[in-house]
């Protein structure tokens, strides 16, 4: 195991709502990442947060925004959900001057 | 842009087979990493090694292998006598190597490893 954890396991929302995912990153891991993994696809990469900052961010529109906070815990929020963003949400994290990421089980949000 | 490819889209071995997972990869940059993560059904990816581009040294661990070659840009993973546990989505990823600290990872489609008695 990782020591990485994501809340909620399985979600369900309707098109249009709104919806927050969470993570909790290993102690002493100052930098966490967020992906996206749509089913039979690898993972996207959505921002990086790195000392509460964004420090990083893919080719996702604003209404995919995250916050991050002193303990490095993380969150991830959608905003006016589509279909398209049924996915598998990953949150990843990385120990200071590290390379490796390390990631949760993730968070399976379904958008009907 | 930085770009995997992972032509193998699913394998299938009979245990105790030999198995290698290809990978080939573009990017402008000259120092980067490239990594192999294993996907089970639960759906966590977990890390099994990591390479620096300026490290062509070709490794065993275990079961796992690579060979990494500079020159073809491919980054290719070997799984010795596999066993029914190593079924799984095996991904090829890359991320560049000069920000001091882990930055995003460009991953490949993924190649589903089927592993049967």
């Amino acid at each position: 195991e990782t020591g990485v954890t994501q809340s909620p396991t399985h979600l369900i929302k309707t098109r249009g709502q709104q919806v927050t995912l969470r993570c909790s990153s290993q102690s002493g891991h100052n930098t966490v990442s967020w992906y996206q993994q749509a089913l039979g696809q690898g993972p996207q990469f959505i921002f990086q947060y790195y000392r509460e900052e964004e420090n990083g961010r893919g080719n996702f529109p604003p209404r995919f925004s995250g916050l991050q906070f002193p303990n490095y815990s993380s969150e991830l929020n959608v905003n006016a959900l589509e279909l398209d963003d049924s996915a598998l949400y990953l949150c990843a994290s990385s120990p200071l001057n590290s390379y490796e990421q390390y990631f949760g089980p993730g968070t399976r949000l379904t958008v009907t | 842009a930085q770009k995997v490819t992972q032509a193998q889209t699913e394998i299938s071995v009979v245990e105790k087979e030999d198995v290698t997972l290809d990978c080939v990869y573009e990017t402008r940059d000259t120092t980067y990493y490239l990594f192999w993560y294993k996907q089970p059904p639960s759906g966590e990816l977990v890390f099994l090694i990591r390479r620096n581009s300026f490290d062509e040294q070709n490794e065993i661990s275990g079961r796992y292998s690579w060979n990494f070659q500079k020159s073809t840009s491919s980054f290719n993973f070997t799984i010795t006598a596999s066993q029914v546990v190593d079924s799984a989505v095996y991904f090829c990823a890359l991320s560049e190597a000069d920000t001091g600290t882990a930055s995003k990872l460009t991953f490949g489609t993924g190649t589903r490893l089927q592993v049967t008695l």
